[in-house]
């Protein structure tokens, strides 16, 4: 069974570009959560789609966004990046209710310079 | 106030000894907890769940969770220098409707 694939590994973007991050979960995961890891922050809660519906957000601003497909692939963006914003993201996948625990794709690894 | 809380260490144990990792919650509603490991450059994985009052085994691995106290515990037994990891504590609440939430983790070396 393949696990949660996240494309790409690694960016480098310029402060105002925007980005894309694509992620996969296993097959059958229909929810899917994005983290934010800092060293100082720890893993910060972004979103979690279910069913193509987000169902939690977390204290990000509306420049960090996302959204589910049908066949559950989920994509967030960033829009106007700033410095602040690189750190690796962590996308994780759930066969539906959080307190199954999620798996974690390897993550995307963003540097805005 | 943070939901979630850990000692962030780092914690040093030697070879063969027992580690304990202990976090705290303040969401009394919370009522399922994990514990992940993750290793440098790595995501993370998960190694246990707890859902109820008490001690879970598995393997060298035992979760401890305590509601009333509002704590989670993770021992490890004759830890090995493969343990030496962060290990994160995280909760969720209203029975998996809501989000996972993450403690800072807590960085374990194990010394041969």
């Amino acid at each position: 069974k393949a696990g949660v694939t996240q494309t790409p590994r690694y960016l480098i973007k310029t402060r105002g570009q925007q980005v894309t991050l694509s992620c996969s979960p296993i097959s059958g995961h229909r929810s899917v959560s994005w983290y934010q890891q800092t060293p100082g922050q720890g893993l910060q809660f972004l979103f979690e789609y279910f069913s193509e519906t987000q169902r939690n957000k977390g204290n990000f601003p509306g420049r960090f966004s996302g959204r589910q497909f049908s066949n559950s692939r989920s994509e967030m963006n960033v829009s106007t990046l700033e410095l602040g914003d690189s750190a690796l993201y962590l996308c994780a996948s759930s066969e539906g209710a959080s307190n199954y625990g999620y798996t974690f794709g390897s993550g995307t690894r963003l540097t805005v310079v | 106030q943070k939901e979630v809380e850990q000692n962030s260490g780092p914690l040093s144990v030697p070879e063969g000894a027992i580690a304990s990792l202990n976090c705290t919650y303040s969401d009394r509603g919370s009522q399922s907890f994990f514990w992940y490991r993750q290793y440098s450059g790595k995501s993370p994985e998960l190694i246990m769940s707890i859902y109820s009052n008490g001690d879970k085994e598995d393997g060298r691995f035992t979760a401890q969770l305590n509601k009333a106290s509002q704590y989670v515990s993770l021992l490890i037994r004759d830890s090995q220098p493969s343990d030496s990891a962060t290990y994160l504590c995280a909760g969720t609440a209203n029975f998996g409707n809501e989000k996972l939430t993450f403690g800072t983790g807590t960085r374990l070396t194990i010394i041969p």
